[in-house]
């Protein structure tokens, strides 16, 4: 399957902490992408990350990514209880440019 | 007014029918997806079109037909349903094939009893 993995499935965590979703692809990617999907909703894009960037931050999220490991991660700051959803990274890849998206994580963030 | 929309919400149908999908976005984008969600929330595509020409095709059953009538529109048909068809099917679509983000639209959970 050309489908990535995230680590850990699931994550539940107290208001105020921070979370940290972790993210493993197979290809070689044009970029990475994370989104959000609350419950019984669509999915809402956050960030892209370019495969020449290592770091990109944006409000409360920060988005690291290590080509040579083929790996990328999410980093939520100063959680909240709307914070509660699943997360999926994505990758850009191949001739066809098609977004994969990896298994997700389910965080739930406890007020 | 919404980016993305998709009808019905909800379809819940019997074995051995025929039923559609229909996706509207008007964000002016030239590229448009189906993407098949299962229960345990894996997202496959499934689908891409490109200006109304097919550019992705998954291994995907005959029985599932999109249709794109302009690049704003693209519709998913599927005969004979199957129990396993039941799932969530979202459609998206980006500004173009490359590089850019996904909007979703917010699904149509199809029950096949």
């Amino acid at each position: 399957s050309q489908q990535g993995e995230e680590d850990p499935q699931a994550l539940s965590i107290q208001e105020g902490e921070n979370a940290t979703m972790n993210c493993s692809y197979k290809t070689s990617i044009n970029n990475l992408q994370w989104y959000r999907q609350n419950s019984g909703r669509g999915l809402v894009h956050l960030i892209l990350i370019r495969s020449n960037e290592r770091e990109k931050h944006s409000g409360r999220l920060r988005v690291t990514l290590d080509t040579s490991k083929k790996s990328s991660s999410l980093l939520i700051t100063a959680s909240r209880a709307a914070d509660t959803a699943s997360y999926f990274c994505a990758e850009r890849a191949g001739a066809t440019n098609k977004l994969i998206f990896g298994t997700g994580t389910l965080l739930a963030v406890q007020p | 007014d919404t980016a993305v929309s998709q009808t019905p919400k909800y379809l819940v149908t019997q074995m051995g029918n025929d039923k559609s999908i229909k996706c509207e976005q008007n964000l002016g984008h030239d590229t448009m997806y189906w993407y098949k969600q299962d229960s345990k929330k894996f997202l496959k595509i499934m689908f891409s079109y490109n200006n109304k020409e097919l550019i992705i095709n998954e291994t995907v059953p005959n029985r599932f037909s999109p249709k794109s009538p302009d690049k704003a529109h693209l519709n998913l048909h599927i005969n004979s349903l199957e129990l396993g068809d039941s799932a969530v099917y979202f459609c998206a679509s980006s500004q173009t094939t490359s590089q850019g983000e996904l909007f979703f639209g917010e699904g149509s959970r199809l029950t096949v009893l």
